[in-house]
């Protein structure tokens, strides 16, 4: 079956531009978390959702940052004005309801020049 | 807060040698303990899990002992291969209502024949 899916696997953009990134988690998984990996470095949590709810947003590092999960299902990402210290890999990771094992995808890389 | 130390790579071992890989925590209360493998081009895979204290995790020749008194989860296997080569890493969840993950650094394990 499907696992999760983070699309793009790679963007690069420019200091100051808005970008979006998308994940599709597995069908039926309730709970979503985004972490972020710097180089050299473990993931670090940003957000939970558990259903459509933003449940713990404790990890954005600040309000260029923000995620949506309308419909319970797919979220995106969205990172405003964004700055060259932006630039990791953006993972996203479902599990069926919190407690679960979690699965990731295989991440987003930023770039920003 | 909590947090995970791991020790840091590489590490550099011969087929069929013996691995530790060393993970200490600190948390309040009792987390899960985690290790997760990331081989080149892949996402992060859940490798084995501990729940509570002296519990053993395993899978794939790998085992874990969450270790409550020397607050410790070293990963061990008794004889790697190549096919081992990847970037390990331990992680913790934590005792909120969201169960997100707290990982170490990683340590990246190269296996030569």
């Amino acid at each position: 079956g499907a696992g999760v899916s983070q699309t793009p696997s790679n963007k690069v953009t420019e200091k100051g531009k808005y970008v979006e990134l998308r994940c599709d988690p597995i069908s039926g998984h309730t709970a979503l978390y985004w972490y972020r990996q710097s180089l050299g470095q473990g993931p670090e949590f940003l957000i939970y959702f558990q259903g459509t709810g933003a449940a713990d947003d404790s990890g954005l590092p600040n309000d260029r940052f923000f995620a949506v999960r309308p419909e319970g299902s797919v979220s995106t990402l969205k990172i405003q004005r964004t700055e060259r210290g932006d630039s990791a890999v953006y993972l996203c990771a479902s599990s069926p309801q919190r407690g679960t094992e979690a699965f990731f995808g295989q991440g987003t890389r930023l770039t920003v020049v | 807060g909590d947090s995970v130390t791991q020790m840091e790579g590489p590490v550099t071992l011969s087929e069929e040698a013996f691995l530790t890989i060393n993970c200490t925590y600190t948390a309040t209360g009792y987390p899960s303990l985690f290790w997760y493998v990331q081989y080149p081009g892949e996402g992060l895979q859940l490798l084995l899990k501990a729940t509570k204290a002296d519990d053993k995790g395993s899978n794939k020749g790998f085992e874990a002992t969450y270790r409550k008194e020397t607050t410790s989860f070293h990963l061990e296997k008794g004889s790697v291969q190549v096919s081992d080569s990847a970037v390990y890493f331990c992680a913790l969840s934590d005792q909120s209502n969201t169960d997100k993950l707290i990982f170490g650094t990683g340590t990246r394990l190269q296996v030569f024949p």
